[in-house]
């Protein structure tokens, strides 16, 4: 089964609000990587955690290897945070292989 | 300016041909990845090199063969297409292995 199971699939936010979007792990991973779709296709790396919390900006990250999970927390949210999210974790197996998860599809809306 | 270039952006393919899709990067990096994604499905990892050693290789077929000329190029050709290769096709690297990875923006390759 999927191994990186990422939630929601889309979600719609007016600007100033915030919510959190999360990735469950069926497996313990080692790290974890967010990525954020941008306009040219190109997938640009927000965060690398191999544990605890990273913030920037109005963007914060956690991953709890323990639990397997792993969450993006986006507060104050602009027009131009809309996009397609993506999660992508590390197995433990000691390879460099990145296991995505399906996305998710945020619109902001004014 | 993009730092990891992949050409050519689109690419439109017959069937039981053969095709080369390029990647460089001017990151500096040691490592170079590509991963391939398919219609309604995630991204999925096919190859690792480090400094253009094969490090891991996730793809089923011999069809698909990485080719690094440089230490900032990892092409891919892919003989013999198929339909169920159609897929957008991403380049990327790291400084070494396991660490935050830079995308470039894909080939998008459709084999009728």
């Amino acid at each position: 089964g999927d191994q990186v199971e990422q939630s929601p699939s889309a979600l719609s936010l007016h600007e100033g609000t915030g919510s959190a979007l999360r990735c469950n792990f069926t497996t313990t991973m080692r790290a974890v990587q967010w990525f954020r779709k941008n306009s040219r296709g190109s997938l640009i790396n927000l965060f690398y955690l191999a544990s605890g919390t990273k913030e920037n900006g109005r963007l914060k990250s956690a991953f709890d290897s323990k639990e397997r999970y792993s969450t993006l927390h986006i507060r104050d949210a602009q027009l131009e945070d809309s996009g397609t999210y993506f999660c992508a974790a590390e197995a433990s197996s000691g390879s460099w292989q990145l296991i995505f998860g399906s996305g998710t599809q945020l619109t902001v809306m004014p | 300016d993009p730092k990891i270039i992949q050409k050519p952006k689109y690419l439109v393919a017959v069937t039981g041909s053969e095709k080369i899709l390029i990647c460089e990067q001017y990151l500096g990096h040691n490592a170079m990845y590509w991963y391939r994604q398919s219609a309604k499905k995630p991204l999925e990892f096919m190859f690792s090199y480090s400094y253009q050693k094969l490090m891991d290789n996730q793809t089923a077929s011999s069809r698909f063969q990485p080719q690094s000329s440089k230490k900032n190029h990892l092409d891919l050709q892919i003989t013999a297409l198929k339909p169920d290769d159609s897929a957008t096709y991403f380049c990327a690297s790291s400084p070494q292995g396991a660490e935050t990875l830079y995308f470039g923006s894909g080939t998008r390759l459709t084999v009728l």
